[in-house]
């Protein structure tokens, strides 16, 4: 069973459009996060969610934002998309806060 | 604001030779610390963690590593590598607060030559 799992792990769009990365976990974790990492492999934090409360990285663009339909999924959603954003994208979670992070397989954005 | 300083970008090693893979970090107030590990094109992999307690931590495939305070470094060993130990390596912090955000560090290729 894949314990953090992503879709799709391939994504090519066009500059402008809107696109959105689903995550779910199955591992009966209350946490979860999303980070970006760049083409020289550079990991970032972009969010970090549980139902209590949403932790923004303030150096996130704000056409990003995740939705959490339940406590399993965390979906990260992208507007107007732009070159830049061209990144793998990972989702994690955890138990608690303070625990560590268990990642699911990631997500290529390509942005033509 | 924490931060954390991985000072080899790329590693080199013979199979079965020793390596040292060396980290870093800054913060004002005590940390969590993780050694992960990415094969290429895959996810990211716990090594191992340092939360309290001994500051020699033993994680999964023979690697280890040691927690410094007074020299704020985590760095990471494995006595003989392999060639499966071919990836890339990443160090992380989290002040354990309110969103857990990791901070990585820049990563460390580790290559290994048969």
């Amino acid at each position: 069973d894949t314990a953090v799992s992503q879709t799709p792990k391939y994504l090519v769009t066009q500059m402008g459009n809107d696109k959105s990365i689903k995550c779910e976990q199955n591992l009966g974790h209350d946490t979860m996060y999303w980070y970006k990492q760049d083409s020289k492999k550079f990991l970032k934090i972009m969010f970090s969610y549980n139902n209590k409360e949403l932790i923004i990285n303030e150096t996130v663009p704000n056409r990003f934002s995740p939705k959490s339909p339940d406590k399993a999924h965390l979906n990260l959603h992208i507007n107007s998309l732009e070159l830049g954003d061209s990144a793998v994208y990972f989702c994690a979670s955890s138990q608690e806060w303070a625990y560590e992070q268990y990642f699911g397989p990631g997500t290529r954005l390509t942005v033509t | 604001a924490q931060s954390v300083t991985q000072l080899d970008s790329q590693v080199p090693v013979f199979e079965e030779a020793p390596v040292e893979l060396r980290c870093n970090y800054s913060s004002s107030v005590s940390v969590y610390l993780f050694w992960y590990v990415q094969y290429p094109n895959q996810g990211l992999q716990l090594l191992l963690k340092y939360l309290s307690g001994s500051t020699l931590v033993k994680g999964i495939n023979g690697f280890e590593a040691e927690f410094n305070k007074s020299q704020t470094s985590f760095h990471l060993r494995k006595p003989s590598v392999h060639i499966s130990d071919t990836a890339e390596y990443f160090c992380a912090v989290s002040e354990g607060n309110a969103g857990n955000m990791l901070t990585f560090g820049g990563g460390t290729r580790l290559m290994v030559k048969p």
